[in-house]
C-alpha cells in the first residue's frame, strides 16, 4: 500500500531553516509527483508546491518562492522540503501528499492528492 | 487566484441526519477540477471526492459530490459517528487552493 513517512517534529528559531523529509513506499516512486501542504494551528490547508521525485521539475506557490526548495532523491525514494528565513507565522504542520496522476497531469500545479504523509510539526519560536 | 468559500463554517447535526456542505468559487473551476477531503483531529486529510462527483477508492456511498462552474456541494446522506470531522474543498483547475473548511459536529 502507498505510504508516505515524514520526519519528526522540529523546533527552530526565527531566521533559521528547516528541512522536512518524506519517504515513499508501496509504489513506483518516480511515477508520481509529490506536493507539500501546510496547516497552521487551528487553520486550513495551504498549498506550497509540487515536485517530480527526480527533482527535475518543481513548481512553487508564489507566496513561498525564494524561501522554499523542494528536492528529491530517487536512491532512497525520499523528497525534501526546505523552508528558510523562518518566522513565527511558519509554525504549522507540514504534509507531503502524492499527486493522483500516474505521470504528468498536464498542469504544472498537478492534480488532486490521493495519499498523505502523517505530517511534521514545525515550531518557530525564540 | 481562485478563492473557495465554504459554508456553513460549522454544521451541528445528529447521527443519521443528512449533511449538505457548500463550496463556492470566486470564478469558474475548469473541468470541474474540484475535490473534497475529510480531516479528523490529529490526522492528515483523506480524499473523499475528486472531479466534483467521483468517489475515491474505499469511500462509502453515503458521500456524494455534485456541482459545476462556481457552486459545488458535498452531501453525506446519513451521518455515521465517524463522519464528524472537518471537510475541505480544493480546486486544482487553476493552481491549487483550498476552502477554509466546514466542521461537522455532533448536535
Amino acid at each position: 500500500q502507498v505510504q508516505l513517512l515524514q520526519s519528526g517534529a522540529e523546533v527552530k528559531k526565527p531566521g533559521a531553516s528547516v528541512k522536512v523529509s518524506c519517504k515513499a513506499s508501496g509504489y513506483t516512486f518516480t511515477n508520481y509527483y509529490i506536493h507539500w501542504v501546510r496547516q497552521a494551528p487551528g487553520q486550513g490547508l495551504e498549498w506550497m508546491g509540487i515536485i517530480h521525485p527526480s527533482g527535475s521539475t518543481t513548481t512553487y506557490a508564489q507566496k513561498f518562492r525564494g524561501r522554499v526548495t523542494m528536492t528529491g532523491d530517487t536512491s532512497t525514494s525520499t523528497v525534501y522540503m526546505e523552508l528558510t528565513s523562518l518566522r513565527s507565522e511558519d509554525t504549522a504542520v507540514y504534509y507531503c501528499a502524492r499527486d493522483s496522476t500516474n505521470g504528468y497531469s498536464g498542469y504544472e500545479w498537478g492534480s488532486y492528492f490521493d495519499s498523505w504523509g502523517q505530517g511534521t510539526l514545525v515550531t518557530v519560536s525564540s | 487566484e481562485i478563492v473557495l468559500t465554504q459554508s456553513p463554517g460549522t454544521l451541528s447535526l445528529s447521527p443519521g441526519e443528512r449533511a449538505t456542505l457548500s463550496c463556492r468559487a470566486s470564478q469558474s473551476v475548469s473541468s470541474s477540477y474540484l475535490a473534497w477531503y475529510q480531516q479528523k483531529p490529529g490526522q492528515a486529510p483523506r480524499l473523499l471526492i475528486y472531479a466534483a462527483s467521483s468517489r475515491a477508492t474505499g469511500i462509502p456511498d453515503r458521500f456524494s459530490g455534485s456541482g459545476s462552474g462556481t457552486d459545488f456541494t458535498l452531501t453525506i446522506s446519513r451521518l455515521e459517528p465517524e463522519d464528524f470531522a472537518v471537510y475541505y474543498c480544493q480546486q486544482y483547475g487553476s493552481s491549487q487552493t483550498f476552502g477554509q473548511g466546514t466542521k461537522v459536529e455532533i448536535k
